[in-house]
């Protein structure tokens, strides 16, 4: 059972515009929510994260956004650039608790020119 | 500062013979220790983890196993590889002694690239 659903495996946009990646999650005892960025041949970076006491949290051009009620949260690039392509993954945790993080699939930006 | 090393960056092996993949962290003590797999179309898959020396948390059941001889060593190993054991291996770590308040931020190492044949 995934816990933790990106439903886009690939989404394309335009330089300049904004990028929206969705995640929603099934465990309502996760608390913690974090994004990374991976390119082809390297390890994920982290990206940015929110703790499941705010509904936004803003970095630069990243903004992540979450709805607990939903169980969604969704990361915002804007505007977004050619090097933001990259494959963009949802992970959460219970924070305090386990010691594991849970990935979705992750979803692949484009971002052309 | 903190860094994390992992190899080989890639290895071509046939089935049914071993494999070893090592990680080593610097600049910390007592981290957590993680070995995640990226598989084609299924994202990041937890395999294994651990919280100190000999301590060693299996994820799913599978061919591999992990160990932690030393406290920023953690190794994956099989005795026999199948075809399926094909991906990208990564190995990751967080503090230690994040306490019940901290964060789990994960950093990861560049990954090795498993081909099975």
């Amino acid at each position: 059972d995934q816990q933790v659903k990106q439903n886009s495996p690939s989404l394309s946009v335009q330089e300049g515009r904004i990028s929206i990646l969705n995640c929603d999650y099934t465990n309502s005892m996760f608390d913690y929510f974090l994004w990374y960025k991976k390119y082809p041949a390297e390890g994920p970076t982290f990206l940015i994260s929110i703790s499941s006491i705010k509904d936004k949290n803003e970095d630069g051009r990243f903004t992540v956004f979450l709805n607990k009620s939903a169980k969604h949260l969704s990361l915002h690039i804007v505007p977004s650039q050619p090097g933001d392509s990259a494959v963009y993954f949802c992970a959460a945790s219970v924070r305090g608790g386990s010691e594991k993080l849970v990935f979705g699939k992750g979803t692949k930006l484009t971002v052309n020119p | 500062s903190q860094t994390i090393h992992q190899w080989p960056a890639t290895l071509v092996q046939p089935v049914g013979s071993p494999l070893s993949l090592e990680c080593t962290v610097e600049g910390t003590s007592n981290p957590n220790l993680y070995w995640y797999r990226q598989a084609a179309g299924r994202g990041l898959q937890l395999l294994f983890y651990s919280v100190g020396i000999g301590q060693i948390s299996s994820e799913v059941p599978q061919n591999l196993s992990a160990s932690r001889p030393q406290d920023r060593q953690f190794i994956l190993s099989s005795k026999k590889l199948l075809l399926s054991d094909s991906g990208f291996y990564l190995c990751a770590w967080t503090r230690g002694d994040r306490g019940l308040t901290g964060a789990n931020v994960l950093t990861f190492g560049a990954g090795s690239r498993l081909t099975v044949l």
